[in-house]
């Protein structure tokens, strides 16, 4: 148990929907990245938040957004969802913002769209 | 920009035997390395990592890997492998310094499969 914890762990819905995604991070744990692995595109960062401020963006398309609240829990929102947007979605979280901090993963979030 | 290349897709063993999983990377910046383990439905978790120092480096279960500058390589090797080794493998870089802030870049992964 990593310490991450991430809700729900499965998620069905139909094009054109929108979900939220929820991530808490390991207690202590200022920076919460979040990943999604596909067949295709494998392993892909897309966005990263540290102490409730946006760090850094990966390939995240213009239909997801994201944040980080006060309590340091995040969420990731997708939005008019297409069928290729059906991923394992992965939240991380490390002590602080760099490289050197190991990333803590979560179990992550199955998204099936249909 | 950043890449890594897994240069195996999948590499079958017999149980006891040693193995090595490739990892190049290529960057035009300073980096750190990880080896990463997933096991089936399951997150991802750090197997070992690089930041400085000796080259060799040695994580949990057993596994080692070595940095090598010159060939912009960090090959993951255990001398004896077992039944619950059996996992997918990714190795991934991020930089040392400037404005990445951490995020991880990985390969394409490595299914390690091991029979009895």
């Amino acid at each position: 148990d990593s310490g991450v914890t991430q809700t729900p762990k499965h998620l069905i819905t139909a094009t054109g929907q929108r979900v939220t995604l929820r991530c808490s991070p390991r207690s202590g744990d200022l920076s919460v990245y979040w990943y999604q692995q596909s067949l295709d595109q494998g392993l892909q960062f897309l966005i990263q938040y540290y102490n409730g401020e946006e760090r850094a963006k990966g390939n995240i398309l213009e239909r997801f957004s994201a944040q980080q609240f006060p309590d340091l829990h995040s969420e990731l929102n997708l939005s008019s969802l297409e069928l290729g947007d059906s991923a394992l979605y992965f939240c991380a979280s490390s002590r602080a913002s760099g490289g050197s901090y190991e990333q803590y993963f979560g179990p992550g979030t199955r998204l099936t769209v249909t | 920009a950043q890449s890594v290349t897994q240069l195996d897709s999948q590499v079958p063993v017999f149980e006891e035997a040693p193995v090595e999983l490739r990892c190049n990377y290529s960057s035009s910046v300073s980096v750190y390395l990880f080896w990463y383990v997933q096991y089936p439905n399951q997150g991802l978790q750090l197997l070992l990592k690089y930041l400085s120092g000796s080259t060799l480096v040695k994580g949990i279960n057993g596994f080692e890997a070595e940095f090598n500058k010159s060939q912009t390589s960090f090959h993951l090797r255990k001398p004896s492998v077992h039944i619950s080794d059996t996992a997918e493998y990714f190795c991934a870089v991020s930089s040392a310094g400037g404005t990445s802030y951490g995020k991880l870049t990985f390969g394409q992964g490595t299914i390690l499969t091991v029979h009895p």
